[in-house]
């Protein structure tokens, strides 16, 4: 099964771009690479997926390699808002089909 | 439009006892999935439910169950409770199955505490 490595904490300073890197070398051809975060006492939230080229949305960008073995979301100028644990996730198989696998996430700490 | 709806968004319950949990996707949805919060074991896949069937299930034992109705609110099911089941569980609602290239929406969650 497709796994990612996250590092466990990155730290921004408020209105400086982040970039959250994820490795997926055992990616498959036709998996999709999704970010959600998380805030505190929250359900996670989606935040962009893409299969193969680099993507943007109102929220963040996603830049894949590409090899696809990793990706990293970028937030273009982090806000105290965005202090969340970020997982990047693969599909990974389970007993009878398909499941989102989050991992540990990568928590990041923003400071003004 | 309305996101993810889950009920109760708290409960304490006794070790034994039998709890339910429910959630109402987003209108027009028809995959609503459910997870496992830990401090410990962070997010953990639970089942996914389509089109009222069981399509994905996770590693957890058959205490858990649940189902979906014909207007796709969930129903997720423990029965005879442990106090390793009190966790965060999130349900997740999407338009096609998990993983694929739509994005999950997820509700609050209901924190189970179990005594």
């Amino acid at each position: 099964d497709a796994k990612t490595t996250q590092p466990n904490s990155m730290e921004s300073n408020e209105e400086e771009p982040v970039h959250l890197p994820c490795n997926h070398s055992t990616i498959s051809g036709t998996d999709y690479i999704h970010w959600y975060r998380q805030l505190p006492s929250q359900g996670p939230e989606y935040v962009i997926h893409g299969l193969t080229s680099n993507v943007n949305n109102r929220m963040a960008s996603l830049a894949i390699a590409e090899d696809r073995k990793s990706s990293t979301l970028i937030l273009h100028r982090a806000t105290l808002r965005d202090a969340a644990v970020y997982y990047c996730i693969l599909r990974v198989r389970s007993n009878s089909g398909y499941a989102l696998n989050f991992g540990k996430g990568t928590s990041l700490l923003v400071t003004p | 439009k309305a996101g993810v709806t889950q009920t109760p968004r708290y409960l304490i319950k006794t070790r034994g006892q039998q709890v339910t949990l429910s959630c109402s996707p987003i209108s027009g949805h028809r995959s609503v999935s459910w997870y496992q919060q830990t401090p410990g074991q962070g997010l953990q896949f639970l089942f996914e439910y389509f089109s009222e069937t069981q399509r994905n299930k996770g590693n957890f034992p058959g205490r858990f169950s649940g189902r979906q109705f014909s207007n796709s609110r969930s129903e997720m099911n423990v029965s005879t409770l442990e106090l390793g089941d009190s966790a965060l569980y999130l349900c997740a609602s999407s338009l096609e199955l998990t993983g694929l290239s739509t994005e999950a929406f997820f509700g609050q969650g209901t924190r189970l505490t179990v005594v």
